[in-house]
């Protein structure tokens, strides 16, 4: 139950595409959800991050699409750079106060020019 | 800020050497995690401390794996004795305690190779 779901494992997309990729999770109690951005050789860093009171949220080319009946959310890139290449991980945690994250596999996303 | 520090940045050692993983956290935060990262489990939390005190060790592995925060500066975990299998990058994170989840500074890692 307190598992994420991430699809796809790999994703290759042409510049300026829109990549989307997806979470699942059973847990209803969780009520965060970020994602994490992570480059070769480098730790994971904070990309955006959604509470289940919003349906979606948007910062600059990155936009959560949160549906809280369906427990699912989803990362969509807009206007997608070689820059974005890298793995995202989807993450969630449960409760205020809680700051144990449950991290998804992973998705290794590629943008290609 | 510098950010959390680990170190050493790259460990090779041989089955049933002891190895210790340092970390210290951002100024400040109070809230510590150690992952470990691989191709096939991806990033397993293993233990997280609050304001020094270990919070949940349920995804150590097995007693081979220790870890203990002495500080609020400072945080290690250990393996004793390392096998083959242990080989993975090592994160550890801190946040920020405040009421509600909050984003979670990762270091850079340690990549530890046991043969």
């Amino acid at each position: 139950q307190q598992q994420v779901k991430q699809s796809p494992q790999s994703l290759i997309v042409q510049k300026g595409g829109i990549p989307i990729i997806n979470c699942a999770y059973e847990n209803t109690a969780f009520d965060y959800f970020p994602w994490y951005q992570q480059f070769p050789g480098k730790g994971p860093a904070l990309l955006i991050a959604i509470r289940p009171d919003v349906s979606e949220k948007k910062e600059g080319r990155f936009t959560i699409s949160f549906n809280k009946s369906a427990k699912q959310f989803s990362l969509h890139i807009m206007d997608s750079q070689p820059g974005d290449s890298a793995t995202y991980f989807c993450a969630a945690a449960a409760g205020a106060g809680s700051y144990q994250l449950t991290f998804g596999k992973g998705t290794k996303l590629s943008v290609i020019p | 800020d510098a950010g959390v520090i680990q170190s050493p940045r790259h460990e090779v050692t041989e089955m049933g050497q002891e190895v210790t993983l340092r970390c210290k956290p951002i100024s400040g935060h109070n809230s510590l995690f150690w992952y470990r990262q691989t191709m096939m489990r991806g990033l397993e939390l293993l233990i997280y401390f609050n304001n020094n005190v270990p919070i949940d060790d349920s995804g150590m592995p097995e007693d081979r794996f220790s870890a203990k925060m002495p500080n609020a500066s400072f945080s290690t975990l250990k393996i004793q004795p390392s096998e083959p299998r242990d080989s993975a990058v090592y994160f550890c994170a801190s946040t920020e305690l405040a009421g509600t989840p909050r984003e979670q500074y990762f270091g850079p890692g340690t990549r530890l190779t046991v043969t």
